[in-house]
């Protein structure tokens, strides 16, 4: 059983640049849900995808998107990057269409200067 | 502010001592999951409480859950250098999941 892989591992953008991140869910997970964390910060919940479909959306604005695919990886886009957008971005898969028993990936680590 | 506040903060202890993590939430609580993240790294799973009143261990670590207060507490028992990191407490919410401030602890040798 694979755990939850995401690429690439490190970036570094410019302002007004667009990044996508990668996301491989666990064998057997139908749900993913992306998380940014800013330095000393909790994560905050960006989005979560169950079945190719959003399913709930945290408190960012559209251009942060996602994708799900028919084998369940995902990515984030992100449009138009800012400073603020430098964090820690974290996916997590579950098997339930909610966020109970999430398996985190180990991020991928964003720098937007 | 938070949903979830945790304290404190940080956290810095001698190894072998005892030392108690806390989450509030501001709104009632059904569940909360506890994770450990060490430093820029993903998220580990320690533990979930569902009830009121539970109490889970887990080696060292113990976590109860009072829902009358909104509260839970992460206890570690004789701290070792390996139990350093941030620890993260988390709860579902509607089709999202809302995670605490989060806990540095560091254990010093």
């Amino acid at each position: 059983e694979t755990g939850v892989t995401q690429s690439p591992t490190h970036l570094i953008k410019t302002r007004g640049q667009q990044v996508t991140l990668r996301c491989s869910s666990q064998s057997g997970h139908n749900t993913v849900s992306w998380y940014q964390q800013a330095l000393g910060q909790g994560p905050q919940f960006i989005f979560q995808y169950y079945r190719e479909e959003e399913n709930g959306r945290g408190n960012f604005p559209p251009r942060f998107s996602g994708l799900q695919f028919p084998n369940y990886s995902s990515e984030l886009n992100v449009n138009a990057l800012e400073l603020d957008d430098s964090a820690l971005y974290l996916c997590a898969s579950s098997s339930s269409g909610t966020a109970y028993e999430q398996y985190f990936g180990p991020g991928t680590r964003l720098t937007v200067t | 502010s938070q949903e979830l506040e945790q304290s404190p903060q940080s956290l810095i202890v001698q190894e072998g001592k005892n030392l108690t993590i806390n989450c509030t939430s501001s709104k009632t609580l059904y569940g909360l999951y506890w994770y450990k993240q060490k430093y820029g790294e993903g998220l580990i799973f320690l533990m979930m409480l569902q009830k009121g009143g539970e109490e889970k261990s887990h080696e060292k670590i113990t976590a109860k859950l009072d829902e009358k207060k909104q509260q839970s507490s992460l206890h570690i028992t004789a701290s070792q250098p390996s139990h350093a990191g941030i620890y993260l407490c988390g709860a579902d919410r509607t089709y999202k999941y809302i995670f605490g401030t989060g806990t540095r602890l560091k254990v010093l040798a």
